[in-house]
């Protein structure tokens, strides 16, 4: 039982460049999430699957789009690549969507673009 | 919308002292608070929560009290280890206006304990 996996773990990037991020998870859970996580802000939501079909934009999406494949892979495309999105970005799956339900997060995917 | 504020660290510790972090927030209505952990090289894990006024969450030895009256989520423990080391990041639930319920985290603090 692996958890949440991300692929890969570094990356770096020229501006305008693009690159998908991959989420799997092997826990069978409905809901996967997008974050990024910038020194001094915390983690912000950039996307999320409340279930298997469905997507929805978080509070910072601008720049980002996702595919939820199947249920258990969720991945982040960054079209063209901005210095703005240098970051360490994470995947989290709950068994359904809502606070009550614990997020599990992957080890994060560090991106540095140029 | 609502809101977390942390306290900046680092919190620089020796082995076996007493750990508070504090944690205050911002809120409509009665959200559920939530203390999550870093370890280096990894992603966050849920350390303890508590979902209403007066509700203690505690795990691994960490503790931490809603106080509604003050807004407060502090985390404390009596003992920390150097295998405590980490940031530790302080978070609520924040119902949106299109009723998705997400998490809204605040800055994290570091924690670095020394034998």
């Amino acid at each position: 039982n692996a958890g949440v996996t991300q692929t890969p773990k570094f990356q770096v990037l020229k501006t305008g460049q693009s690159m998908t991020l991959q989420c799997a998870q092997d826990m069978n859970h409905n809901s996967m999430y997008w974050y990024r996580q910038d020194p001094g802000m915390g983690l912000r939501l950039i996307y999320y699957s409340a279930s298997e079909g469905t997507t929805d934009k978080g509070e910072v999406p601008n720049g980002y789009n996702v595919s939820r494949l199947n249920k258990r892979e969720f991945s982040l495309r960054l079209e063209s690549a901005a210095p703005s999105q240098t970051s360490v970005y994470f995947c989290a799956s709950s068994l359904e969507q809502g606070v009550s339900y614990e997020q599990y997060f992957g080890p994060g995917t560090r991106l540095t673009v140029t | 919308g609502n809101s977390v504020t942390q306290m900046e660290g680092p919190v620089t510790l020796s082995e076996e002292a007493f750990l508070t972090i504090n944690c205050t927030y911002t809120a409509t209505g009665y959200p559920s608070l939530f203390w999550y952990v870093q370890y280096p090289g990894e992603g966050l894990q849920l350390l303890l929560k508590a979902t209403k006024a007066d509700d203690k969450g505690s795990n691994k030895g960490f503790e931490a009290t809603y106080r509604k009256e003050t807004t407060s989520f502090h985390l404390e423990k009596g003992s920390v280890q150097v295998s405590d080391s980490a940031v530790y990041f302080c978070a609520l639930s924040d119902l949106g206006n299109t009723g998705f319920q997400k998490l809204v985290f605040g800055t994290g603090t570091r924690l670095l304990v020394s034998p």
